[in-house]
Formats: C-alpha cells, sequence, structure tokens
C-alpha cells in the first residue's frame, strides 16, 4: 500500500512569516511530487510540481525533495491570509499503465493570522 | 488552460437510485481520475483511467464502478446509492503518467 503522510495542523503562523509544510512517502518508485492548495468548498489547484531533488522556487513558494528521505516540503514566505488553506501533498510512481496512480496526504491545513 | 467540467456541482439522490457522475476533459488526457473527499480522510481514490476503455480500481472501489468509452469522458457510476456515499466527489485529469493533475469543479453528493 503506498502511503503519503503529512501531519494535519492545524499550523498557524504570523502573516510575514514562513509557513513550512512536510510530506513523506512510502513508495521509493515515486518519480513526481506535487503541492495542491485547496480553500474551503473548492477544488484543489497546483502550485508546484518538483521532480529531482534540491529546491524548486517559484514565487514565494519554494518545493524542497530529498529522494533519499523520501521527504518532500513546501515552503511559504511572506506568508499572507489568503495563503489560509489545506495544502496537499501528491505523489505519483514513474509506472506507466495500471500502476500510475495519482496518491495524495490527508493535508495540513494552514492559517495565517494577521 | 486545461478544463475539467463535472455534470453537477450539487446532486442529491435517494438511497437505492443508480447514479452517474460524468467528467469530460478537453485536452486529449490519457489518464483521469475519480476521488472521494471526506472530512479527516482526505482524497481517497475510488477507480483510475490510463487509457480509453481501462481501468485500475483505487483504494476504495467498492460500490461504485466506472466508464471510459471515450478519451474525454470518465463516469463513475454508484450502482446503488447508499447514505455512506455522501461526500465530495474530485475527478481530476492529466496528459500522461509523472505529470501534474488538474481537477474538476467537484460534486457534492448527497444520498438520502
Amino acid at each position: 500500500q503506498k502511503e503519503v503522510e503529512q501531519n494535519s495542523g492545524p499550523l498557524s503562523v504570523p502573516e510575514g512569516a514562513i509557513a513550512s509544510l512536510n510530506c513523506t512517502y512510502s513508495d521509493r518508485g515515486s518519480q513526481s511530487f506535487f503541492w495542491y492548495r485547496q480553500y474551503s468548498g473548492k477544488s484543489p489547484e497546483l502550485i508546484m510540481s518538483i521532480y529531482s531533488n534540491g529546491d524548486k522556487e517559484d514565487g514565494r513558494f519554494t518545493a524542497q525533495l530529498n529522494k533519499a528521505s523520501q521527504y518532500v516540503s513546501l515552503l511559504i514566505r511572506d506568508s499572507q491570509p489568503s495563503d489560509s488553506a489545506t495544502y496537499l501533498c501528491a505523489v505519483s510512481g514513474n509506472y506507466g499503465g495500471s500502476q500510475g496512480n495519482l496518491i495524495f496526504g490527508k493535508g495540513t491545513k494552514l492559517s495565517v493570522k494577521p | 488552460d486545461v478544463k475539467v467540467t463535472q455534470s453537477s456541482r450539487y446532486l442529491v439522490k435517494r438511497t437505492g437510485e443508480k447514479v452517474f457522475l460524468e467528467c469530460v476533459q478537453d485536452m486529449d488526457h490519457e489518464n483521469m481520475f475519480w476521488y472521494r473527499q471526506d472530512p479527516g480522510l482526505g482524497l481517497r481514490l475510488i477507480y483510475f483511467s490510463y487509457d480509453v476503455k481501462m481501468k485500475e480500481k483505487g483504494d476504495i472501489p467498492e460500490g461504485y464502478s466506472v466508464s471510459r468509452e471515450k478519451k474525454e469522458r470518465f463516469s463513475l457510476i454508484l450502482e446503488s446509492a447508499s447514505t455512506n456515499q455522501t461526500s465530495m466527489y474530485l475527478c481530476a485529469s492529466r496528459v500522461e503518467v509523472n505529470t501534474e493533475a488538474f481537477f474538476g469543479q467537484g460534486t457534492r453528493l448527497t444520498v438520502v
């Protein structure tokens, strides 16, 4: 059973601070990793994708991947109240056909206080 | 822009009814997924399809079936709706394995 684990939170940070969200996964064959943001009552929207070890930056967001430790994280710099949402980590293996599913963690709820 | 469209935003059905949830994508994506989302349980995979007429069970397929007769359309079928199938249902699609998936707007299904 492939698993993706996240702390459920809630994670509370003050406005302007760095929010750090973490995710671990069980399948060593995993090749692609995604962070989604989901506002209450809405569907998930993609924030970042990362495929190689190291950091990937996009604006205020930085995704970090360490395949040896089976760990992926998301940093949000200069957090804003509008960043308050649930953040979902998703993992996909490099398997085609019937093995190519996409597994999500349960999500971490982030609250940014003004 | 990728567009994934689910047929209904809200749906109320009676116990025992056969329910069809439709999902259409307009970007020639190979892979399509059906998830349900419940508080505290996260997104759970019901079924996914990796090509036309090809499907694979996810973690919770019991009580559900799927159909993918055309590449752009992936249907989820509740054979005999029960109250424990009340949930938010989310469809997603992606070009192929290892690419990002895009979600439809979700269908909130209530079974009474």
